[in-house]
């Protein structure tokens, strides 16, 4: 019973565009959700997050939009950069309760 | 800062053996966190300490599994007996808050290897 879904196992995306990971989740009760990014042999990092209460975080190349009527948010990274090559794990966390983590997603940036 | 230390970065181990994981959480950090990482699951949390206390166990998968935290920069992850289906990425994670959801840090991992 998966709760937060990465259903692209990968993506390759060419460097300068922009890279799109998609996330689906099904518990309603999610109120503040979270994207990690983890390189070979090291721990996952934080990157962004998004309460419910609103629909977009930015900083920097990194944006988070979310969708709560779909259940659906998307990490935007534009430009790709190599870098950024790496897996992406969406989170998500019920009013403060465990953070819940889907199975990530491996972005290949193309040179 | 030196982040959080894991150790052994990685373990290979025979069925039936005692395992520790150790874990070094970054100074003055109160709130503890290890996770598991394998294919079929994903990244699980197995238990939260806050201030040295257990909070939140639930995600011990059973009594093998026992964790301890004696002190404010030191945890233990114990499995006894180990079974090969404890393969698996063991991290361990501090915040500087209290709950889940203040930015956790992540550690680099221990590989466990279960033959």
């Amino acid at each position: 019973d998966q709760q937060v879904k990465q259903n692209s196992p990968s993506l390759s995306v060419q460097e300068g565009r922009i890279s799109i990971l998609n996330c689906d989740y099904t518990n309603s009760m999610f109120d503040y959700f979270l994207w990690y990014k983890k390189y070979p042999a090291e721990g996952p990092t934080f990157l962004i997050s998004i309460s419910s209460i609103k629909d977009k975080n930015e900083d920097g190349r990194f944006t988070v939009f979310l969708n709560k009527s779909a259940k659906h948010l998307s990490l935007h990274i534009v430009p790709s950069q190599p870098g950024d090559s790496a897996v992406y794990f969406c989170a998500a966390s019920a009013w403060d309760d465990k953070i819940i983590f889907g199975k990530g997603t491996r972005l290949h940036i193309l040179p | 800062d030196a982040g959080v230390i894991q150790s052994p970065r990685h373990e290979v181990t025979e069925m039936g053996q005692e395992v520790t994981l150790r874990c070094k959480p970054i100074s003055g950090h109160n709130s503890l966190f290890w996770y598991r990482q394998t294919m079929m699951r994903g990244l699980e949390l197995l238990i939260y300490f806050n201030n040295n206390v257990p909070i939140d166990d639930s995600g011990m998968p059973e009594d093998r599994f026992s964790a301890k935290m004696p002190n404010a920069s030191f945890s233990t992850l114990k499995i006894q007996p180990s079974e090969p289906r404890d393969s698996a990425v063991y991290f361990c994670a501090s915040s500087s808050g209290q709950g889940y959801t203040d930015t956790q840090y992540f550690g680099p991992g221990t590989r466990l290897t279960v033959l």
